[in-house]
């Protein structure tokens, strides 16, 4: 299996600001990366697929980087709806799809 | 657009079968992967299973030998069984729509909103 790893589990953080949250892979997984966007009570939203290439509609903010073993979603300025819990999840094997444990975002 | 509701019972006995179905409106079964992810506390997300519009199927290994989906294009939907349910399979389940080429998954695109099964005698 690959298991997927986030840090941090959680961080507040104010509307403007720059945040980073990293994903891990226990080996490489090329690009095979997506991010997803959850708040409470509602279904996961995929957000970038593909390590870097942004979902439709989603805004340009959002950005996402990396290769192989490490990767990052960066929101550049950080919006009230923004406040959400971020997965990654991999891709590379498509016999066994897994997400990361989460990173949830909340307000300072 | 494309949206997806997921349908079946809230509450399942333990030992007994839980059997859901997902109706896709606004849109097409094909060229697409139709999958079923759940998330509970304990578990996160966890991937169950998916197939493509053509039939093929793909399941968790952890979870293969309980679980088999289905496709009928002919309503647009999908439906999923899992046997002999424990208190571990209560869960948010949620149906949604895959991405990708003809032979590789990419990414989960559209999600349904989810239902809460729980599993309790």
């Amino acid at each position: 299996d690959i298991q997927m790893t986030q840090s941090p589990s959680s961080l507040s953080a104010s509307v403007g600001d720059r945040v980073t949250i990293t994903c891990r892979a226990s080996q490489s997984i090329s690009s095979y990366l997506n991010w997803y966007q959850q708040k409470p009570g509602k279904a996961p939203k995929l957000l970038i697929y593909g390590a870097s290439t942004l979902q439709s509609g989603v805004p340009s903010r959002f950005s996402g980087s990396g290769s192989g073993t490490d990767f990052t979603l960066t929101i550049s300025s950080l919006q009230p709806e923004d406040f959400a819990t971020y997965y990654c999840q991999q891709s590379y094997s498509p016999l066994l799809l897994t997400f990361g444990p989460g990173t949830t975002v909340d307000i300072k | 657009q494309v949206q997806l509701q997921e349908s079946g019972p809230g509450l399942v006995k333990p030992s007994e079968t839980l059997s859901l179905t997902c109706t896709v409106s606004g849109g097409s079964l094909n060229p697409f992967y139709w999958s079923w992810i759940r998330q509970s506390p304990g578990r996160g997300l966890e991937w169950m299973a998916y197939l493509y519009y053509s039939g093929s199927t793909y399941y968790n290994p952890s979870l293969e030998s309980r679980l088999t989906i289905s496709i009928d294009p002919s309503r647009t939907q999908f439906s999923l069984k899992l046997t002999s349910v424990t208190a571990a399979d209560t869960a948010i389940y949620y149906c949604t729509r895959g991405v990708g080429g003809r032979y590789h998954i990419d990414a989960f695109d559209i999600w349904g909103q989810g239902t809460t099964v729980t599993v309790s005698s």
